[in-house]
C-alpha cells in the first residue's frame, strides 16, 4: 500500500468547515483512498472512499487532485463530536489486498 | 447498516488464562475480517485477516499459536488470547468487510480492552 503523509494535528472552530489533507504521492492506479476517523477508546469509524472522482456522502466530501497524488477531507460544519485523529489510507480494497495501514493520523481538535 | 459488534468490551483476568474475543457482523455477511491491537498513544497495527472457512494469514512477528484465529461462518470471527500476559494488555478491534463488491470499506467493532494482571 502506498505511505500516506498527514499533518499531526489540526484545529477547527466548530461550525466551520475542517479541510484536512493528505498526500499518497506514491500511489498507485488501483488503490482507493479511505479515510476513517477515531474518538478516544473507540473503534475506526469509516467516512468515504474513492478512486478518483469527488465522492460526498452524509459526513463529509472527498476531493482528490487529478494527478491523485493527495487529497482532502472535507468536513463541512465541523462540530465538537468532530473531535478525533483522522486516517487517511491508500488501499487496493480487494481480497486479501484490502487490508489497511494505519499511520499516525491526523489529530482534530474542533474548538467553540 | 454495516454493524460490527464486538463482545466483550473490556476483560481483565489473571496472568497465564485465555481470553475469546467475539466479533460480529450484524447486517452484513463479511467474507473477509481483520484483527488488530492498539496500544496507549500508538496507532492500529494489523494482526492477522481471516476469510470464513480458511486459515487466517498472520502479519510479520504476530505469534499464530497464541493468537488463534476462527472464522467459522461469514458473521462470526473470534479471537482466543491463549496463556495472556501482561504484556498482551492491549486494545484489541476487530473489524469486517462485506464480500459484495471490489472495493467496500471495512467496518469496525468498537473494541475490547483486554487487561491482564
Amino acid at each position: 500500500d502506498a505511505k500516506t503523509t498527514q499533518p499531526t494535528s489540526m484545529d477547527c472552530a466548530e461550525g466551520r468547515a475542517a479541510n484536512l489533507p493528505c498526500n499518497h504521492s506514491t500511489i498507485s492506479g488501483n488503490e482507493y483512498v479511505y479515510w476513517y476517523r477515531q474518538i478516544h477508546s473507540q473503534g475506526p469509524q469509516y467516512i468515504i472512499h474513492g478512486l478518483k472522482n469527488n465522492e460526498t456522502n452524509e459526513m463529509a466530501s472527498l476531493i482528490i487532485t487529478e494527478d491523485r497524488k493527495s487529497s482532502t477531507l472535507i468536513l463541512p460544519h465541523a462540530t465538537l463530536r468532530d473531535t478525533a485523529v483522522y486516517y487517511c489510507i491508500a488501499s487496493r480494497g480487494t481480497g486479501t489486498a484490502s487490508k489497511l495501514t494505519f499511520g499516525t493520523g491526523t489529530r482534530l481538535q474542533v474548538t467553540l | 447498516g454495516a454493524v460490527v459488534s464486538q463482545h466483550p468490551s473490556w476483560v481483565i483476568c489473571k496472568s497465564g488464562t485465555s481470553v475469546k474475543i467475539e466479533c460480529r457482523s450484524l447486517d452484513f455477511q463479511a467474507t473477509t475480517m481483520f484483527w488488530y491491537r492498539q496500544f496507549p498513544k500508538q496507532s492500529l497495527m494489523l494482526m492477522a485477516t481471516s476469510n470464513e472457512g480458511s486459515k487466517a494469514t498472520y502479519e510479520q512477528g504476530v505469534e499464530k499459536d497464541k493468537f488463534l484465529i476462527n472464522h467459522a461462518s461469514l458473521t462470526l470471527s473470534t479471537l482466543t488470547v491463549t496463556s495472556a500476559h501482561p504484556e498482551d494488555s492491549s486494545f484489541y478491534i476487530c473489524s469486517a468487510r462485506s464480500f459484495q463488491g471490489s472495493n467496500q470499506p471495512q467496518h469496525f467493532g468498537d473494541g475490547t480492552r483486554l487487561s491482564i494482571l
